[in-house]
């Protein structure tokens, strides 16, 4: 079974500039996640998602930060305009289910805003 | 008082010892307590988990949860240097539908 993927691994950028992040979950997971994490820190909820709908985005800063579950499958994130302090791994990860504890990762996108 | 307290190490260890690794939570509401490990540039991957009290064992690794105390702890036997990474505690319950992290212990094991 695939695991989450996501794309890209890397990324840098200037700031001002925007930058998108794609995540595609477990296949039938409904569940999807964005974390951020800072260096020496555990991930922080930015976003949740059940199918579409965003249940949960108070910790995602609206200003500059939006994201989007067409179909209730993949998403993206983006960060417009990017700050120096953006600078972060994004993660995603997915949940078959509402309620269910078990959260599975993906490799994340490592962010250098210069 | 933090939610989640994990102390960030570095821990060092020679090939064989026996790990502990531990954090403190303060919500009651908890109900699952997790165990991630992340290599270095890679995402958590989760290790084990528990829900309630108890113990539970997985080949050379136990998790152990004392909901009285709010204290859990991840024991590695036999650590292997393959086993040198962060490891991150994790919490899941209550109003929120996320886990709520610890900060992780940077563990490296040397052959």
């Amino acid at each position: 079974e695939a695991g989450v993927v996501q794309s890209p691994r890397y990324k840098i950028i200037e700031k001002k500039q925007p930058v998108a992040f794609w995540c595609n979950p477990i296949s039938g997971h409904n569940t999807l996640y964005w974390y951020l994490q800072n260096l020496g820190q555990g991930p922080e909820l930015l976003i949740r998602y059940e199918n579409e709908e965003a249940v949960d985005d108070s910790q995602l800063p609206k200003d500059r930060f939006s994201a989007e579950r067409l179909k209730g499958v993949d998403s993206t994130l983006k960060i417009q305009p990017a700050e120096l302090g953006d600078s972060a791994v994004y993660l995603c990860a997915s949940s078959p289910t509402t309620g269910d504890a078990t959260q599975y990762f993906g490799p994340g996108t490592r962010l250098l805003v210069l | 008082q933090k939610e989640v307290e994990q102390d960030p190490g570095p821990l060092s260890v020679p090939e064989g010892a026996i790990v502990s690794l531990n954090c403190t939570y303060s919500n009651s509401a908890f109900q699952y307590f997790m165990w991630y490990r992340q290599y270095s540039r890679k995402g958590p991957e989760l290790l084990m988990y528990t829900y309630s009290s108890g113990n539970k064992e997985d080949g050379r690794f136990t998790a152990q949860v004392d909901k009285s105390s709010k204290y859990i702890s991840l024991f590695i036997r036999d650590s292997q240097p393959s086993d040198s990474a962060t490891y991150l505690c994790a919490f899941y319950g209550g109003s929120q539908g996320n886990l709520i992290f610890g900060k992780g212990t940077k563990l490296s094991v040397k052959p």
